[in-house]
């Protein structure tokens, strides 16, 4: 069974350029989860897509959005790029919710992103 | 909202000996709770997890507790062994729906 796939596996932009980062969860997973993780730190919620809506999102300004498609991959928009968002971008993806817990999230290789 | 803090931040052990790392939450209606292991340049990976209806899970070397009183979590890792070496993260998932992180702790197994 492949698992989640991520790509451009790096990439580097200038500030104020827009970036496009793409994940392909593992079959049969409906909810796509994107975090960050900027070097040396934690990992930041920033957005969970389930059945093709946005169910929540994190912390993160309006210029961080993304959407989910029919075959649930997952795009992942940054505009107007800032030096600080240079970090690794992960992708995890998940079976549908339950009611009472959430499932196993398992996660991508991620993209990292450099701002120059 | 919901709060993970994780002690401690680096965590040094001589191989065979036990590690343990532990974590606190704030909100009391969190009620899922996986760790990850994450080596370096790799993915997190999921290695163990407990739901709140549990009080403890084992899996061979790995096991962890949940505190729903106290709102704290621990990893324990027993016999560790270099390949043990890793930055390794908790979490917890809320009824914001959403999993909230710690900070990681690097543990470090010295041959």
């Amino acid at each position: 069974e492949a698992g989640v796939t991520q790509s451009p596996t790096h990439l580097i932009k200038t500030r104020g350029q827009q970036v496009t980062l793409r994940c392909s969860p593992i079959s049969g997973h409906t909810s796509v989860y994107w975090y960050q993780q900027a070097l040396g730190l934690g990992l930041q919620f920033l957005l969970w897509y389930d059945e093709g809506e946005e169910r929540n999102r994190g912390n993160f300004p309006p210029r961080f959005s993304g959407r989910q498609f029919p075959n649930y991959s997952s795009e992942l928009n940054v505009n107007a790029l800032e030096l600080e968002d240079s970090a690794l971008y992960l992708c995890a993806s998940s079976s549908i919710p339950g009611s009472f817990s959430n499932q196993p999230q398992h996660f991508g290789d991620g993209t990292r992103l450099s701002i120059l | 909202g919901e709060n993970v803090e994780q002690h401690p931040s680096t965590l040094s052990v001589q191989e065979g000996d036990s590690a343990v790392i532990k974590c606190t939450y704030s909100d009391s209606a969190s009620n899922y709770f996986p760790w990850y292991k994450q080596e370096l340049g790799k993915r997190p990976q999921l290695i163990i997890d407990i739901r709140s209806n549990v009080g403890e899970k084992k899996d061979q070397r790995i096991a962890v507790t949940l505190n729903k009183t106290a709102k704290h979590f621990s990893l324990h890792i027993t016999e560790t062994q270099p390949e043990d070496s890793a930055v390794y993260f908790c979490a917890a998932w809320n009824a914001g729906n959403m999993l909230t992180f710690g900070g990681g702790t690097r543990l470090m197994v010295k041959p």
